[in-house]
C-alpha cells in the first residue's frame, strides 16, 4: 500500500541554523504535497504545500522542494527561531480519488536558544 | 481562530462508559475525518466522510462508530469505553473546490480512560 516515510524522527538545531526534514512517497500518481506544523496541545496546521507540477516553494522562512523522479520532498526552515520548536508532519495525496492524505510519522523539532 | 471545533478538550473517563466526541466546522466542508494520534506522534486515520450519510472506515481499527446527520457536524462515539483507547483525538475537514485544499483540523480532544 502506499506510504510516506519522514527522516529525522527528532531534529535538535541551534537558532538561527537551518533545519530540513525529509520526506519520500511511494504512490507515483501522488499530486499535493502539504506539511502540518504541530505546537503542543494544538491541532496539526499547514504551512505550506506544494503540487507536483512545481520543484520549488518558499513563504518567507519556509519552503519546501520537489523532486518527482526520485519521489522525494523536503521542508527547509532557515534562520530557525524557537517558536519554530514543533512537530512537522508531511503528507502525500492518494489519488485513487478517496480524498485522504498519507502522513509521515512526525518529525520533533527543537530550536536550542 | 479556529474554523473546526472540538469538545471537549479533555476528557477522564472511566471503563464501561459511553461517550461521544463532538467536532464542528463552520467552513462549509464536505469531507471530514478522525484521526487517532498516539504518543509517539503518528496520525492513524479512523473514520472518514464525503458528505451527508456518507461514513467510511478509516485505515486503522477501531471500535469507534461515527455519524454525518448535517453537513457540519461530525460526532464520534465509542460505546464502552477502555483504558486502551486513551489517546488524542484529532478531527479534520476539507474540501477539494478550493485552492489549497489541506485539512483543517481541530485543537483534539485527550481521551484518558481509567
Amino acid at each position: 500500500g502506499e506510504n510516506v516515510e519522514q527522516h529525522p524522527s527528532t531534529l535538535s538545531v541551534q537558532e538561527g541554523d537551518s533545519a530540513v526534514i525529509k520526506c519520500t512517497y511511494s504512490d507515483s500518481a501522488s499530486n499535493y504535497f502539504p506539511w502540518y506544523k504541530q505546537e503542543l496541545g494544538k491541532g496539526p496546521q499547514l504551512i505550506i504545500d506544494i503540487r507536483s507540477n512545481v520543484g520549488e516553494k518558499k513563504d518567507q522562512r519556509i519552503a519546501v522542494t520537489l523532486n518527482k523522479t526520485a519521489k522525494h520532498f523536503s521542508l527547509h526552515i532557515t534562520e530557525t527561531q524557537p517558536e519554530d520548536s514543533a512537530v512537522y508532519f508531511c503528507a502525500a495525496s492518494i489519488t485513487s480519488g478517496t480524498y485522504k492524505y498519507i502522513f509521515g510519522t512526525g518529525t520533533r523539532l527543537k530550536v536550542l536558544a | 481562530e479556529a474554523d473546526i471545533y472540538q469538545t471537549p478538550r479533555y476528557l477522564v473517563i472511566g471503563t464501561g462508559k459511553k461517550i461521544t466526541l463532538e467536532c464542528s466546522q463552520t467552513m462549509g466542508h464536505d469531507k471530514m475525518y478522525w484521526y487517532q494520534q498516539d504518543p509517539g506522534m503518528e496520525l492513524h486515520l479512523i473514520h472518514y466522510s464525503y458528505g451527508v450519510n456518507s461514513t467510511e472506515k478509516g485505515d486503522l481499527s477501531s471500535e469507534s462508530t461515527v455519524s454525518r446527520i448535517r453537513t457540519e457536524h461530525f460526532p464520534l462515539t465509542l460505546e464502552s469505553a477502555r483504558p486502551s483507547h486513551t489517546s488524542q483525538y484529532l478531527c479534520a475537514s476539507s474540501t477539494l473546490t478550493e485552492i489549497p485544499y489541506g485539512y483543517t483540523f481541530g485543537s483534539g480532544t485527550r481521551l484518558t480512560v481509567v
